[in-house]
């Protein structure tokens, strides 16, 4: 079964950008979505087609797809932004998430 | 504005069946191009897809999960429901519903979910 992989856990101070990424084979080939979840809260969808944001997201949300890897990157980070990160995807009919990144702004 | 909302039982026995159901509101559950589904979250863990459907009744289930779920909509109530069979402990979680936009594989919103705890 198609697997996303992503590190637990990513610390940023304020300000700085930050960089969350999701692997997968081939990845580049498929489309990669983002979802934020703050505590307590359903997730949110903050990319998706790789590099599309929703209306009502930030421009410091971006992100980007190629080979393997999707990246998720948050420039300018501030304090609302700590928060677990989740990428998605589809492949043979079957959506896939990855395992999520606490992001940490210290 | 699009708007979903789950319902149903909060606390299931081992070894019996989970019944939630979706209520879409603010548009139509008909819509072309969407599909709908179900994804959940056990307590302090990430997020898995359970499966989605259209309105048709055409579904994609997860593979790990195909045994025992059943999807299926309403149209006429503008619903959808989930079905999860034989369930276990762990099966306690919290279940959100969403729509899901296959061209440009995104859930997008989602509901407010659900916590179903399974007990022995």
């Amino acid at each position: 079964s198609y697997e996303l992989t992503q590190p637990p856990s990513v610390s940023v101070s304020p300000g700085q950008t930050a960089s969350i990424t999701c692997f997968g084979d081939k990845l580049g080939d498929n489309y990669a979505s983002w979802y934020q979840q703050k505590p307590g809260q359903s997730p949110v969808l903050v990319i998706y087609q790789d590099t599309k944001r929703p209306s009502g997201i930030p421009e410091r949300f971006s992100g980007s797809n190629s080979g393997n890897t999707a990246t998720l990157s948050i420039s300018g980070t501030q304090g609302m932004d700590e928060a677990d990160y989740y990428c998605q995807a589809w492949d043979s009919s079957t959506v896939v998430f990855g395992g999520g990144t606490k992001l940490t702004v210290l | 504005q699009l708007q979903l909302q789950e319902s149903g039982p909060g606390l299931v026995k081992a070894s019996e069946t989970l019944s939630l159901t979706c209520t879409v509101s603010g548009g139509s559950i008909s819509s072309s191009s969407y599909y709908w589904g179900w994804i959940r979250q056990p307590p302090g863990k990430g997020l898995e897809w359970i499966g989605t459907i259209y309105y048709s009744g055409s579904t994609y289930y997860n593979p790990s999960l195909k045994s025992r779920v059943t999807m299926s909509v309403d149209t006429s109530k503008n619903q959808f429901s989930l079905k999860l069979s034989s369930v276990t402990a762990a099966d306690t979680a919290v279940y959100y519903c969403a729509k899901f936009a296959v061209a440009a594989v995104r859930f997008d919103p989602w509901g407010q979910g659900t916590l179903v705890t399974v007990s022995s």
